[in-house]
């Protein structure tokens, strides 16, 4: 069965700051891999994905993530955090249906 | 403007009361989802659908329903049977041979 672990479930970091969110999946095959954003009350924006091919992946709003096999791991970089990107953060795994990690909600203290 | 039209936003029933979420998308994607997120627990998957006239039950099915009588509309049934439905309900979207899964901006259910 596939699973997703996202071992944070807040974290707060200051505006400049980088940030990283960890994800540990299990998943019997070669993953499809998805960072998913949601602001309160909102829908789920894709971040970015990844599937085959170079291990580090850049998204929208700044956001890469790197696929590492032999740690089962898709962790989520950003260099420089802004205000606005203070909300939580989804990592799942799966195509045609998805598991989802318990998410992580990142405060940006100003 | 192509996307995906859930409402109401929130939604009010006593406990006992059947309710209807609707999920329209105009994106012509062929697979549908349900999912029910819950504070700490991530999305879970209720019912998905890959076509039309056919749908599965995911991880937490038990308590719901769903039709899918036209391709762009998927609506989920809360039923009495349901133990729990206070919640965040989000519907996604998926084209046929695509990767990634479109969300509506969801449904906030609140039983009482």
């Amino acid at each position: 069965a596939q699973s997703v672990t996202q071992p944070d479930i807040h974290i707060t970091v200051s505006e400049g700051a980088s940030l990283e969110l960890r994800c540990n999946y299990s998943y019997g095959a070669t993953p499809y891999l998805f960072w998913y954003v949601q602001s309160p009350g909102q829908g789920l924006q894709l971040l970015l994905k990844y599937f085959s091919g170079d291990t580090l992946v850049q998204g929208i709003k700044g956001f890469e993530a790197e696929f590492k096999r032999s740690q089962s791991s898709f962790n989520l970089r950003k260099p420089s955090v802004h205000w606005s990107d203070a909300a939580e953060y989804f990592c799942a795994v799966g195509l045609n249906k998805l598991t989802f990690g318990g998410g992580t909600r990142v405060l940006v203290k100003p | 403007d192509g996307g995906i039209t859930q409402s109401p936003k929130y939604l009010f029933r006593k406990e006992g009361q059947n309710v209807t979420l609707s999920c329209e998308q105009n994106l012509n994607h062929d697979a549908m989802y349900w999912y029910r997120q819950d504070p700490g627990q991530g999305l879970r998957l209720i019912y998905y659908s890959q076509i039309v006239n056919d749908f599965q039950k995911g991880d937490i099915a038990e308590g719901y329903s769903v039709s899918r009588e036209k391709k762009e509309s998927f609506p989920l049934t809360v039923t009495s049977a349901q133990k729990n439905p206070t919640a965040f309900y989000l519907c996604a979207s998926r084209l046929a041979g695509g990767d990634e899964q479109y969300f509506g901006p969801g449904t906030r259910l609140t039983v009482t």
